[in-house]
């Protein structure tokens, strides 16, 4: 399987601020890779998707870069409603894989 | 607007078999994949599988190849994921989630707890 490795594992930040999680594909994936945010007790939602797509409703402020094996998710201009974890996602293999996750506090 | 909505929980015992479903609603059933990804509590998401609805065809992750089996009823546009021989660390929220169009899983039904305890 394609292994996901996100970092950081965990990132405390202020209203405001600007955020960066990385995740890094195993091997090539082009750009088939996913940014999910997960509240506690929810399902996950689409926030990006092809790498630097932003899903239909998602606010502006969710940003996706990379292609290959490097991938970036930023968040700019951070506010209250934007904690929670965050999980990259590939689907480059039949075998999907997900990172471990990026805890985000405010 | 498009719903997954998955039945209750489930208590079940170590080596017995649970059935979660998924009715999906507000799109047209044949038209996208049909996925499982697990969550353990506290832990990460795992992949389990997809279904084609409009032909039953199936994809696993290797690592439930043979415990794990997909499978819709068109007329009730309704997956089900059945798991077997269930083991403790097999307790987790079940989710089932739409492909989208064009990448990602875009739709997601609410989660079903399945405990596995003697």
């Amino acid at each position: 399987d394609i292994q996901m490795t996100q970092s950081p594992s965990s990132v405390s930040a202020s209203v405001g601020d600007r955020v960066t999680i990385t995740c890094r594909a195993s091997q090539n994936i082009n750009n088939f890779l996913s940014w999910y945010q997960q509240k506690p007790g929810r399902a996950p939602k689409l926030l990006i998707h092809s790498a630097s797509s932003l899903q239909n409703g998602v606010p502006a402020g969710f940003f996706g870069s990379g292609s290959g094996t490097d991938f970036t998710l930023t968040i700019t201009n951070l506010q209250p409603e934007d904690f929670g974890t965050y999980f990259c996602q590939q689907t480059y293999s039949i075998s999907q894989t997900f990172g471990q996750g990026t805890r985000v506090e405010i | 607007q498009v719903q997954m909505v998955q039945s209750g929980a489930e208590m079940k015992k170590p080596g017995a078999s649970v059935k979660v479903s998924c009715k999906a609603s507000g799109y047209s059933f044949n038209d996208n994949f049909v996925n499982w990804v697990r969550q353990a509590p506290g832990q990460g998401l795992e992949w389990l599988g997809r279904i084609d609805p409009k032909s039953g065809g199936t994809n696993y992750a290797q690592r439930f190849q043979g415990r794990v089996t997909m499978t819709r009823d068109t007329p009730t546009s309704t997956i089900y994921m059945e798991l077997n021989s269930l083991r403790l660390d097999d307790a987790a929220v079940y989710f089932c989630a739409r492909s989208g169009s064009h990448d990602g899983l875009d739709y997601w039904g609410q989660g079903a707890l399945v405990t596995v305890s003697s």
